[in-house]
């Protein structure tokens, strides 16, 4: 089974600071894709990859950055925290050609809390 | 734009009940649908799919019809157990848009008592 990872299941940063969440994922998928989770607005997309060193944003990007130097890893960065982007952070992957109709795999999500 | 519509939660209903989750959705070509799980704590898994109309996806005893003419995705289960607590969302991939990303739902908390 695909498996994607983030390295953290809990965070709490204080305003201002940098902070990075990483995801890596295990089968080789082309796709990788960053979401914040709140309640009453469901998933919102902050950023995707298709492929090493390319970025696209999403419907949300502001206040973020990524970096994808490897196939399998996609870090998502907040350049300076703040309480607004207290949230649960989901990464997924997927593959590429037509398999938009496999679904995504998710990581367990990393819930942030900036104070 | 594409867009998923579900049914506001929460949804409470006692263990062997009947269950329905309203998805509706509007996209400008040929979406595939999906319904993905979420426990508590947890990420969200994939629970079943469908790529055409007409198509029923299943899984755990839970199924869905891709209904076009009436641009529905309805999740179902005949007997919910505890266990089914979860978030549920709905989602689509359009692949005509020329990506590969999702829409999804805002989610329906089930919550199913003993």
């Amino acid at each position: 089974d695909v498996k994607v990872t983030q390295s953290s299941r809990y965070l709490v940063k204080r305003t201002g600071e940098k902070v990075f969440l990483e995801c890596v994922q295990d089968m080789d998928h082309e796709n990788m894709f960053w979401y914040r989770q709140d309640p009453g607005l469901g998933l919102r997309l902050i950023y995707f990859s298709y492929d090493v060193k390319m970025k696209e944003k999403g419907d949300i990007p502001e206040g973020y950055s990524v970096s994808r130097e490897k196939k399998e890893r996609f870090s998502l960065i907040l350049e300076s925290a703040s309480t607004n982007q207290t949230s649960m952070y989901l990464c997924a992957s997927s593959s590429l050609g037509d398999r938009p109709s496999y679904g995504y795999t998710f990581g367990s999500g990393t819930r942030l809390t900036v104070v | 734009g594409d867009s998923v519509t579900q049914m506001e939660g929460p949804v409470t209903l006692s263990e062997e009940a009947f269950l329905t989750i309203n998805c509706t959705y509007t996209a400008t070509g040929y979406p595939s649908l999906f319904w993905y799980v979420q426990y508590p704590g947890e990420g969200l898994q994939l629970l079943l799919k469908a790529t055409k109309a007409d198509d029923k996806g299943s899984n755990k005893g839970f199924e869905a019809t891709y209904r076009k003419e009436t641009t529905s995705f309805h999740l179902e289960k005949g007997s919910v157990q505890v266990s089914d607590s979860a978030v549920y969302f709905c989602a689509l991939s359009d692949p005509t848009s020329g990506t590969y990303k999702y829409i999804f739902g805002t989610g329906t908390r089930l919550k199913v008592l003993a």
